[in-house]
Order: C-alpha cells, then sequence, then structure tokens
C-alpha cells in the first residue's frame, strides 16, 4: 500500500526547534516531489512547503508564514522527507502532513497538487 | 499570493441531495485547481485534481468543473459517508494556497 507515515511530532517551547520526519513506503519516493501541510486546532488547512524530486532540480518553496525559519530536506535512500522547524512560535501549533506532489508529466513544472497523505502528527509550542 | 475562497462556507443539506461548492481565485490559476475531502481527525483525500480529473477510487458522483478563476465542486447524491469539509486548493503558482473549506452537515 502506498503511504506516507509522520513521525517526530510533540511539546516544545517557543523559540526552541523540532524536526519531522515523513517516511515513504510502496512508491519510489525518489522520483516525486513532497509538500508539508498543517492544520491548527479547529481550522483549515495550510500549506507550509514543497521540495521537488532530484530529477526537477530538487529545489524548495516555503510559504512566508514560516520562510526562514522551516527547511524541507530529503533522503531518498531511506525514503524519507524531514521538515525542520527552528524558532518556533505559539501560532506553529498544529497538526503537520507530510504528502506527495503529483507531477504534471506533459510540463514538469506544475503539479496536480497532492494526492498521498500521511496521517498527520501533532506539534504543540508552548512554554 | 492567490486567494482562494470558497462558498458557502457550511451548508446544511440532505443524504441524496444534489450539492455544489464553489471556489473562486483571486488571479488566473489555469485549470491547476485541486479539490479535497476531510473528515474530523483524518488526513485530507484528494478528490479532484486539474479542475475535473476524478482521483483513482473516488465514486463518480464527485464532479469538478471550471478554469481560470472559477470552479465548482459537484456531488450528485449525497450519501451519508460525504459529510466532511471539502478545500479546493490552487497548485499553479506558490506559494500553493487552500480555501477556507466548506462543512457540509446534516440537515
Amino acid at each position: 500500500e502506498v503511504q506516507l507515515v509522520e513521525s517526530g511530532g510533540g511539546l516544545v517551547q517557543p523559540g526552541r526547534s523540532l524536526r519531522l520526519s515523513c517516511t515513504a513506503s510502496a512508491f519510489t519516493f525518489g522520483d516525486d516531489a513532497v509538500s508539508w501541510a498543517r492544520q491548527a486546532p479547529g481550522k483549515g488547512l495550510e500549506w507550509v512547503g514543497f521540495m521537488r524530486s532530484k530529477t526537477h532540480g530538487g529545489t524548495t518553496e516555503y510559504a512566508a508564514s514560516v520562510k526562514g525559519r522551516f527547511t524541507i530536506s530529503r533522503d531518498d535512500s531511506k525514503s524519507i522527507a524531514y521538515l525542520q522547524m527552528n524558532s518556533l512560535k505559539v501560532d506553529d501549533t498544529a497538526v503537520y502532513f507530510c504528502a506527495r506532489g503529483n507531477v504534471d508529466t506533459t510540463t514538469n513544472i506544475y503539479y496536480y497538487g497532492m494526492d498521498v497523505w500521511g496521517q498527520g502528527t501533532t506539534v504543540t509550542v508552548s512554554s | 499570493d492567490i486567494q482562494m475562497t470558497q462558498s458557502p462556507s457550511s451548508l446544511s443539506t440532505s443524504v441524496g441531495d444534489r450539492v455544489t461548492i464553489t471556489c473562486r481565485a483571486s488571479q488566473s490559476v489555469s485549470f491547476y485547481l485541486n479539490w479535497y475531502e476531510q473528515k474530523p481527525g483524518k488526513a485530507p483525500k484528494l478528490l479532484i485534481f486539474a479542475a475535473s480529473n476524478l482521483q483513482s477510487g473516488v465514486p463518480s458522483r464527485f464532479s469538478g468543473s471550471g478554469s481560470g478563476t472559477d470552479f465548482t465542486l459537484t456531488i450528485s447524491s449525497l450519501q451519508p459517508d460525504d459529510f466532511a469539509t471539502y478545500y479546493c486548493q490552487q497548485s499553479y503558482r506558490f506559494p500553493w494556497t487552500f480555501g477556507q473549506g466548506t462543512k457540509v452537515e446534516i440537515k
């Protein structure tokens, strides 16, 4: 079964760091982009960031709210993506999801959204 | 950034009803508009990609239409399993953005 599983969430104090992991199974992880999204308690979905596959440059994109604080990386040999979160704020409290980015192969530039999602991991930023 | 606005924000409806949710983008997103379903405590699930393409395994009562700035998600005959929150999302320009969601509730 094609699957993504997040881990690494927890309770952290404001200003501290946390690293989330997203482990893929049953597909060739290195061929695909990975995206992160989050959902604060009782709120809607917020896109966080994106990393292209190495085939498509391996470059990253971030939401303004996390740019400069969050970093996405990947280890294709282990089928894992990471979300390094630094200088955490109370407003970063959310369930964090990783998802597979579905590339439009007619352009190899655009993406058809996110077709496989993990179950989410909860991050609570509080003193 | 491209702003996505859904309407309505919520609706109360009955099993068997036809449901239409609209999504408007603040500028053209071509056809790079996707729809997701989310149930409480669960991850989002992709229903429709590229405005009108049904994701594998999604029932045919779901359909999508539109291009440019105006899009529609239609559920032809609402089933008990369809009571959920629905989100549109543009993947045309970074930062990707979601609509605020439409909660479909039982009347």
